[in-house]
């Protein structure tokens, strides 16, 4: 168990709906990242919250959005949702900001099917 | 510019053998180069870093060989096991940076 929590693991749902994705960090990391695993496209980064902040935002797509809430848990909410958006959806924690002085710590990941 | 690109996409090797995945960057201000090892239904678990001011680091049966004038990293595993198939992503931070970009995996089987 790495400490970081996502809910749910898996989730089926049909085109056009709408999810969330949740997600509570290792006991002290300030920071969470949303990344998106595709068989195609590897591990694209979607966005980083700190402290209830957005930090920094990759390649995340309009009808998605998220926020980290002041118990620092992480929501990813996608709407709209296409067979395209069907991925597996990682979050991370770290304890600062800075990724590149820590590494992450991940979490097993939402398997999201959209049908 | 922010691209790393990993090489093989998949690896077949037999037990006992070495393991070699490669990764190339372009951005010289990358200083901080994770490997993760992912396992299926896992998510990826951080394995071992290097910084540029080396050039090897090893851990165990793991070792990581850094050519900064290449710009090139890569993954030695020594006396691969079955229980070291597994996907490896390499990844690369700048000092700054919000977050680690990613290569694309290779999946490794280590056939017994």
């Amino acid at each position: 168990d790495s400490g970081v929590t996502q809910t749910p693991k898996h989730l089926i749902t049909a085109t056009g709906q709408r999810v969330t994705l949740r997600c509570s960090p290792r006991s002290g990391d300030l920071s969470v990242y949303w990344y998106q695993q595709s068989l195609d496209q590897g591990l694209q980064f979607l966005i980083q919250y700190y402290n209830g902040e957005e930090r920094a935002k990759g390649n995340i797509l309009e009808r998605f959005s998220a926020q980290q809430f002041p118990d620092l848990h992480s929501e990813l909410n996608l709407s709209s949702l296409e067979l395209g958006d069907s991925a597996l959806y990682f979050c991370a924690s770290s304890v600062g900001s800075l990724a590149g002085r820590e590494g992450y710590t991940f979490g097993s990941g939402t398997r999201l099917t959209v049908v | 510019q922010q691209q790393v690109k990993q090489s093989p996409q998949s690896l077949i090797v037999q037990k006992g053998g070495i393991s070699i995945i490669n990764c190339a960057y372009e951005n010289t201000a990358f200083d901080y180069f994770p490997w993760y090892q992912q396992f299926p239904g896992k998510g990826p678990a951080l394995l071992i870093a290097i910084r540029p001011d080396v050039s090897e680091k090893k851990e165990g049966r793991f070792t990581i060989s850094f050519n900064k004038s290449a710009k090139q990293f890569s993954l030695h595993i020594m006396d691969s096991q079955p229980g070291d198939s597994a996907t490896y992503f390499c990844a690369a931070s700048n000092q700054g940076a919000q977050k680690l970009v990613f290569g694309q995996g290779t999946r490794l089987t280590i056939n017994p």
